[in-house]
């Protein structure tokens, strides 16, 4: 079946860019997602990619897209202490999604 | 906009007792999910809607059974609580459970079970 994989942490200082990374084994994904998950609260979505782009800027937020090697990334440039979060991409399955286990990124200031 | 409302937000039970976790959207979505969060396990899926009339069986759907009460509503219940069951429960929603359809999530409810 499918499967996302994420390392556990990650620890960066305040101002630092941060960067996330995923890989997926689905090779007919379509849009790949990265949800912020606050402490105490829900899933929020916090960006996407569709499969025939590389690259999609947002802000402060750049996801990268390797579609041979299935790997994603998510770079933060200038870390703040808010953050600090937990990262989960997800892949696009048969009717839902699959969650990678999640990147619990920790800001020092 | 409320989005993604789940009741209750904390509950705790005995081992054996039953309970139904209620959730509801109001962003007219057709396909609703709930999970089960377990530190380090990431998020699992129990069961989902794709659309009113339907549900199917997802990761982990032992222990639970679901009911997708109108558009709107996807209840979970539990019929015979055990600690294993204890964790954070998501629902979620998504406008239909098609590729590129994005979900959206509900506060959570997090259940103890001693």
């Amino acid at each position: 079946g499918e499967d996302v994989e994420q390392s556990l942490f990650l620890s960066v200082r305040e101002g630092d860019s941060s960067v996330i990374n995923c890989t997926y084994t689905d090779s007919s994904s379509t849009y790949l997602y990265w949800y912020k998950q606050e402490p105490g609260a829900g899933l929020q979505l916090l960006t996407y990619i569709f499969s025939n782009m590389d690259m999609k800027q947002d802000q402060r937020l750049t996801v990268l897209l390797n579609k041979k090697d299935k790997h994603l990334s998510l770079r933060i440039a200038d870390t703040q202490t808010g953050d600090s979060a937990i990262y989960f991409c997800a892949d696009t399955g048969f009717q839902k999604l699959v969650f990678g286990t999640g990147t619990r990124l920790l800001v020092s200031p | 906009n409320a989005g993604v409302t789940q009741t209750p937000k904390f509950q705790v039970l005995k081992t054996g007792q039953s309970m139904t976790l209620q959730c509801a959207q109001d962003m007219n979505h057709n396909s609703m999910y709930w999970y089960r969060q377990d530190p380090g396990m990431g998020l699992r899926l129990i069961y989902y809607s794709a659309s009113e009339g339907t549900t199917d069986k997802g990761e982990v759907p032992n222990g639970y059974n679901v009911s997708r009460l109108n558009k709107r509503e996807f209840s979970l219940r539990l019929e015979s609580a055990a600690p294993s069951q204890t964790s954070v429960y998501f629902c979620a929603s998504s406008f239909r459970g098609s590729h590129n359809q994005p979900q959206h999530f509900g506060d959570g409810t997090r259940l103890s079970i001693l």
